[in-house]
């Protein structure tokens, strides 16, 4: 079984504050995902990571893939009480297949 | 678009009770997913479908039968509900090669 490991599991922080978040797998993956949930509605996508390396920026989220494409993260600055939400990332392995999900990242920021 | 919907939103069983939750699209996508999100658990993989008429199992596929008889409606059935089945569950779709767009959910609760 695959693995998606998700670190931390819960973060409370200032507005302001810079915070990163860990998605770290034994597995290589062709590419990876990460996904905003907030409560009560399913999760919507931020953004695919497909390239070993690469780094893609949404305004103030960094997000990166790692060069063996086992892990990534999120780097998410000046964080604002908007951005608070469980943050998914999920691992695909091409074709049909469903998603490989860590456990997730419970992000509180506090005005 | 409606995107993917799902119904019901909400449902309550006893135990050893059946249900069937649908989940519609209206994207023309080729592939479908049923999900379940437990806490601290992450979203599994319960069964997928590839199209019309195929179905395949995911990583906890026990307890859950569906059926993919129309090319938008993937159906995820309960003959004999179990506590342990209470979880929220999510339906996706997607198109071969994108990615994955999720329905806001439905929580399930077996007493």
């Amino acid at each position: 079984t695959q693995l998606l490991e998700q670190s931390p599991q819960f973060l409370s922080i200032q507005e302001g504050e810079n915070l990163t978040v860990y998605c770290n797998s034994s597995s290589v993956f062709s590419s990876l995902q990460w996904y905003r949930q907030e409560p009560g509605e399913g999760p919507v996508l931020l953004v695919t990571v497909v390239t070993g390396g690469e780094v893609k920026k949404l305004k103030r989220l960094t997000f990166q893939f790692g060069d063996a494409r086992k892990d990534s993260s999120l780097h998410i600055t000046a964080a604002q009480p908007g951005d608070t939400g469980l943050y998914l990332c999920a691992g695909a392995q091409g074709g049909a297949d469903g998603l490989t999900f860590g456990k997730g990242t419970h992000l509180i920021i506090q005005p | 678009n409606a995107g993917v919907t799902q119904t019901p939103k909400f449902r309550v069983l006893k135990t050893g009770q059946s249900m069937t939750l649908l989940c519609a699209q209206d994207m023309n996508h080729e592939y479908m997913y049923w999900y379940r999100q437990d806490p601290g658990m992450g979203l599994r993989l319960i069964h997928y479908s590839v199209g019309e008429g195929t179905t395949a199992k995911g990583e906890v596929p026990d307890g859950y039968n569906v059926s993919r008889l129309k090319k938008q409606n993937f159906l995820l059935g309960l003959e004999s509900a179990a506590p342990s089945q209470t979880s929220v569950y999510f339906c996706a779709s997607k198109l071969p090669g994108w990615e994955q767009y999720f329905g806001p959910g439905t929580r399930l609760t077996v007493t």
